[in-house]
């Protein structure tokens, strides 16, 4: 079947570092994948997706490569700010599938 | 553009009581719908999907129902809450293909007591 795992939260950092949350997908097919991430109180918020291996999606300084022979969707930023805090979640989508895969979500704490 | 609304966005309803969720979507024509919820701390969890008026599928079994009475509107009820019910409800619409992006309402913090 489809899953996606991410990094067990929470993380926390301090402003300027560096940020990796992991995310590894088992998907039938091809699938495109997506970073979603939700601001305290919000709904989610499509944050960037990539379609095919090799692309890479970037938004707000965030960037993920679609790494098709490690299946993984890594989430990073070179140098995160506190208005980063909130909670992330990685998603795949099968072509054809009427739903979107979850990740249980990685919460992140960003200190000043 | 797309928009999707909630309403309300808070509520605090008694056990025992009934429950009207409301989920609309402007500037599109026949969207895929999606309710979630979210426990405190928790991740998402797919309560239900409709692909169309009067179609309804349920991912869960519980005491919570849907119904898309016309095309870009789509209701979270129930007829007696719990108190596990309360939590984040989250209203989606899926871009059609060829990547199925999701969109995401506001959502509705339900607080049973």
């Amino acid at each position: 079947g489809n899953s996606v795992t991410q990094m067990e939260g929470p993380v926390t950092l301090s402003e300027e570092a560096f940020l990796t949350i992991n995310c590894t997908y088992t998907a039938t097919g091809y699938p495109s994948l997506f970073w979603y991430v939700q601001y305290p109180g919000e709904g989610l918020q499509l944050l960037l997706k990539a379609t095919k291996a090799d692309d890479k999606g970037s938004n707000k300084g965030f960037e993920a490569t679609y790494r098709k022979e490690t299946t993984s969707f890594h989430l990073e930023k070179g140098s995160v700010q506190v208005s980063d805090s909130a909670v992330y979640f990685c998603a795949l989508s099968i072509q054809g599938a009427q739903k979107l895969v979850f990740g249980q979500g990685t919460r992140l704490t960003i200190n000043p | 553009s797309q928009t999707i609304h909630q309403w309300p966005a808070t509520l605090v309803q008694p056990v025992g009581s009934p429950l009207s969720l409301e989920c609309t979507v402007e500037g599109t024509s026949n969207p895929n719908l999606y309710w979630y919820r979210q426990a405190a701390g928790r991740g998402l969890q797919l309560l239900f999907y409709s692909v169309g008026i009067g179609q309804i599928s349920s991912e869960v079994p519980q005491n919570l129902s849907a119904s898309r009475p016309q095309d870009r509107q789509f209701i979270l009820s129930s007829k007696k809450l719990l108190l596990s019910d309360s939590g984040f409800y989250l209203c989606a619409w899926i871009r059609g293909t060829p990547y199925n992006e999701q969109f995401f309402g506001p959502g509705t913090r339900l607080t049973v007591l």
